[in-house]
């Protein structure tokens, strides 16, 4: 169990559609990052927040948005669902921002877009 | 930017028998570089990580990397695979500087025959 805790686990909806996935850090992490792993695409990061500010933008849709609130929580909101949106959306956190800071991952949340 | 490559999509062995999973990566200078190893529904979890200092670290589960700056590598070793070694391994970099947010191999799925 690393620590990083994410609802729901699956979740299935229509296209056009939107949905709201949330990701809970590891006690004292102030990053969250969002990643979406496909199998033809990988595991691609999406965003990156730290302390409730946004610090990087990946390979993010416009259709897509993130938050992280004071309580450090974090929510990706995917809105205008697409079948190709179906994927493992993973949140991981670590203690700060630096690129060698460990990344701890959360179950992921499994989307399916029908 | 980063890159990091990982040439074999499957690598199928024979329970008791050595691995190396191979990573190749582009960067500038050295880069902190990391494996983790993602378990079938689970979310990715540090094998090892490399920042400095000796090119040979060790990892949980038995795990080894070897570290090559004139080859470009950050190769993964075990000595001898168990069953539970089943999974799929992904290698990453992270940049010293600039862009921190590390860049994800395509991942290795290994096999392992009884």
């Amino acid at each position: 169990d690393s620590g990083v805790t994410q609802t729901p686990k699956h979740l299935i909806t229509a296209t056009g559609q939107r949905v709201t996935l949330r990701c809970s850090p590891r006690s004292g992490d102030l990053s969250v990052y969002w990643y979406q792993q496909s199998l033809d695409q990988g595991l691609q990061f999406l965003i990156h927040y730290y302390n409730g500010e946004e610090r990087a933008k990946g390979n993010i849709l416009e259709r897509f948005s993130a938050q992280q609130f004071p309580d450090l929580h974090s929510e990706l909101n995917l809105s205008s669902l697409e079948l190709g949106d179906s994927a493992l959306y993973f949140c991981a956190s670590s203690v700060a921002s630096g690129g060698k800071d460990e990344q701890f991952f959360g179950p992921g949340t499994r989307l399916t877009v029908l | 930017a980063q890159s990091v490559t990982q040439p074999d999509i499957h690598i199928t062995v024979s329970e008791g028998a050595s691995l190396e999973l191979r990573c190749n990566y582009s960067y500038g200078a050295t880069p902190y570089l990391f494996w983790y190893v993602q378990s079938p529904g689970q979310g990715l979890q540090l094998l090892l990580k490399y920042f400095s200092g000796d090119t040979l670290v060790q990892g949980i589960k038995g795990f080894e990397a070897e570290f090559k700056r004139s080859q470009s590598s950050f190769n993964l070793r075990k000595p001898s695979v168990h069953w539970s070694d089943a999974a799929e391994y992904f290698c990453a970099v992270g940049a010293r500087g600039g862009s921190y947010i590390p860049t994800f191999g395509r991942g290795t799925s290994l096999i392992v025959h009884p």
